[in-house]
């Protein structure tokens, strides 16, 4: 059974760039979250998708959009890239979308903004 | 808001060492707490949870205690092996339903 996926695992833009980065959750589950987490620092929660509608989002500025498929899986995208947007951007998927729910994450996307 | 503080690292300790990672937290109503773990290289990796007050949340020998009255969820085991070394984060989750974080406390043991 595979875990959660993303990809890629290293991207380089520069300023200006728009980037997506894709996720695919674990088997079974029904609800994405994307969280952006700075070097040394805790996550911080960038949206959650159920149904392929955004549910929840904290916050991040519009520049960040996502987009949930049928098939669960989903994209971050991030617009006018800014040298601040450098971070490790994590996937977690869970069931039925509830936060309480134990959420699984997978191994990250690292975003270098140059 | 909700909020969680949790103790500063890195935290250095000899194998079969007593670990506690100080967890505290800010929010209305009932959270429910978490511990989470990121080795590394890897993933965050849930580790326990607990859902209401007194409950307790265990696994691999680590165990966390949801003290309400002290706003506390510690993180504690009673013999740390070199295989522990991560990071480890104290989340809660509350009445708006976003999971919020701490900074994250590295732990490094030594053989």
């Amino acid at each position: 059974d595979a875990g959660v996926t993303q990809s890629p695992t290293h991207l380089i833009k520069t300023r200006g760039q728009q980037v997506t980065l894709r996720c695919s959750p674990k088997s079974g589950h029904d609800t994405v979250s994307w969280y952006q987490q700075a070097l040394g620092q805790g996550p911080q929660f960038i949206f959650q998708y159920y149904e392929e509608e955004e549910r929840q989002r904290g916050n991040f500025p519009d520049r960040f959009s996502g987009h949930q498929f049928p098939n669960y899986s989903s994209e971050l995208n991030v617009n006018a890239l800014l040298l601040g947007d450098s971070a490790l951007y994590l996937c977690a998927s869970s069931l039925d979308g509830g936060m309480t729910d134990t959420q699984y994450f997978g191994p990250g996307t690292r975003l270098t903004v140059l | 808001g909700n909020s969680v503080t949790q103790m500063e690292g890195p935290v250095t300790l000899s194998e079969e060492a007593f670990l506690t990672i100080n967890c505290t937290y800010t929010a209305t109503g009932y959270p429910s707490l978490f511990w989470y773990v990121q080795y590394p290289g890897e993933g965050l990796q849930l580790l326990l949870k607990a859902t209401k007050a007194d409950d307790k949340g265990s696994n691999k020998g680590f165990e966390a205690t949801y003290r309400k009255e002290t706003t506390s969820f510690h993180l504690e085991k009673g013999s740390v092996q070199v295989s522990d070394s991560a990071v480890y984060f104290c989340a809660l989750v509350g009445n708006n339903r976003k999971l919020i974080w701490g900074l994250g406390t590295s732990l490094a043991v030594n053989p």
